[in-house]
């Protein structure tokens, strides 16, 4: 089945410092990446939307300058939180859609910032 | 308003059935239904989902109100390996709207 991989599954960083989480479908080509982020005890809420090759399409109230999304390839999305805050400490999730129907999620990036 | 509305918990004892509703009664006619499950620190796993007709799959059985409005998760015997968040989603032209999910708790 389709499988999408995220990396890291955890990070500590200190506050002002950059950060980078990947997200690769592994076995098909993902037209279209979500990026989520989930505080404790509540649903997935959804920060961009992103088609490879073009500029991601943010949430209403989501930074784009804050959170940076690159969707160059079919096969990888990338999310960088600039600048990060102890407030940006969340467990962030991305979601691929391949042509065929479905959405697959990546395990998801536990980001400490200390 | 488009929300997709679910109980916040739900018990059932461990080898029986489990019905976890979700209502979505602004739902549209091409909007699919979605259910995905989801463990401590991981990410959602899919579970099933459906547009009209009733669905079935090695994992649950998805039920859909004839009006559409409301939907039921089935899991047919329920383990403590299905003891998780689960949460129904509708399907909007790829704009997807959560519900706040369902903690299932399987008592042995």
């Amino acid at each position: 089945g389709a499988v999408v991989s995220q990396h890291p599954s955890w990070v500590i960083c200190k506050s002002g410092t950059s950060v980078k989480i990947e997200c690769r479908s592994l076995d098909f080509q993902a037209t279209t990446m979500f990026w989520y982020r989930q505080f404790p005890k509540q649903s997935l809420m959804l920060m961009a939307t992103s088609n490879e090759g073009s500029k991601a399409t943010y949430e209403q109230g989501v930074e784009k300058d804050k959170f940076l999304i690159n969707h160059a390839s079919l096969t990888l999305s990338t999310l960088t939180v600039t600048s990060a805050h102890p407030e940006d400490s969340s467990f962030y999730i991305c979601s691929a859609k391949g042509r065929a129907y479905g959405y697959t999620f990546g395990s998801g990036t536990r980001l400490t910032v200390v | 308003d488009a929300k997709t509305t679910q109980p916040n918990s739900m018990e059932s004892n461990e080898e029986e059935p489990v019905h976890l509703p979700c209502n979505h009664s602004t739902i549209s006619g091409t909007d699919y239904i979605h259910w995905y499950r989801q463990l401590p620190s991981q990410g959602p796993e899919y579970v099933i989902h459906g547009l009209t007709s009733n669905v079935n799959n090695r994992m649950a059985s998805l039920a859909i109100a004839e009006d559409r409005k409301s939907s039921t998760l089935i899991l047919h015997r329920a383990t403590l390996r299905d003891a998780a968040v689960y949460y129904c989603i509708r399907d909007s032209n790829y704009q997807l709207i959560w519900g706040a999910g369902t903690k299932l708790i399987i008592k042995p």
